[in-house]
């Protein structure tokens, strides 16, 4: 079946580091991939996507890597800050039939920052 | 503007009672959709309302499990008779027609003892 999943359930990082999460996924036939950001007692939050037909986006501090030749997304946070503690999410987008609109979500990864 | 706001925000039950649980999505947002998260875990797919078309329902768990959306925009989730394996975050998202993108809410936490 569909799933999404990624490799590391937590990460802890110094202030500063660089932290990169990773998530391996199994339908090739999604649109888009997304990563959403969750702080505890909220709900999740859109970081970044990317679409299937390209292999590197950039934001602001963000950047997503999506490698289609393995099925893997990574999400890269640049000189992390203790503001960027949460658990991250990667989620791909159903693509169409009764899949559309839908997110199939990964299991999360934990990113504690230390100051 | 307002994001999506879900009632209760907690919400503690007796095994084998029913539970509602509401949704306000953003206004004018055709679009609406429940999740379920379990403790530790990512969010599952539930239930789908698009516009006035008929409600994707393929990820409801069991039969004990509906939801409503009325007028097109407040939609309820009931859980009927609920079991301790219910007792999870449920959270509601809303998006425009069209729009890929899904805004949630702060989510319900169910405790059922």
């Amino acid at each position: 079946g569909e799933s999404v999943g990624l490799h590391l359930p937590t990460l802890s990082v110094q202030e500063g580091d660089n932290s990169i999460i990773n998530c391996a996924y199994s339908n090739s036939a999604s649109d888009y991939f997304i990563w959403y950001k969750q702080e505890s007692g909220k709900g999740p939050q859109f970081i970044i996507d990317i679409r299937s037909n390209m292999d590197k986006r950039q934001g602001q501090r963000v950047t997503v890597l999506l490698n289609k030749t393995v099925k893997h997304l990574s999400l890269q946070i640049a000189a992390t800050q203790p503001g960027d503690s949460a658990v991250y999410f990667c989620a791909e987008l159903g693509a169409g039939g009764t899949s559309y609109g839908k997110l199939t979500f990964g299991q999360g990864t934990i990113l504690t920052v230390h100051p | 503007g307002a994001g999506v706001s879900q009632s209760p925000s907690n919400k503690v039950t007796e095994k084998g009672k029913d539970v509602e649980l509401r949704c306000d999505p953003i206004s004018g947002h055709t679009a609406l959709y429940w999740y379920r998260q379990s403790l530790g875990q990512g969010l599952e797919f539930l239930i789908y309302f698009q516009g006035n078309s008929a409600p994707d329902k393929s990820g409801l768990p069991s039969d004990r499990f509906s939801a409503e959306r009325t007028g097109g925009s407040v939609s309820t989730l009931t859980i009927q008779r609920t079991q301790q394996e219910d007792s999870a975050v449920y959270l509601c998202a809303s998006g425009q027609a069209g729009h890929w993108e899904q805004y949630f809410g702060p989510g319900t936490r169910l405790t059922v003892t």
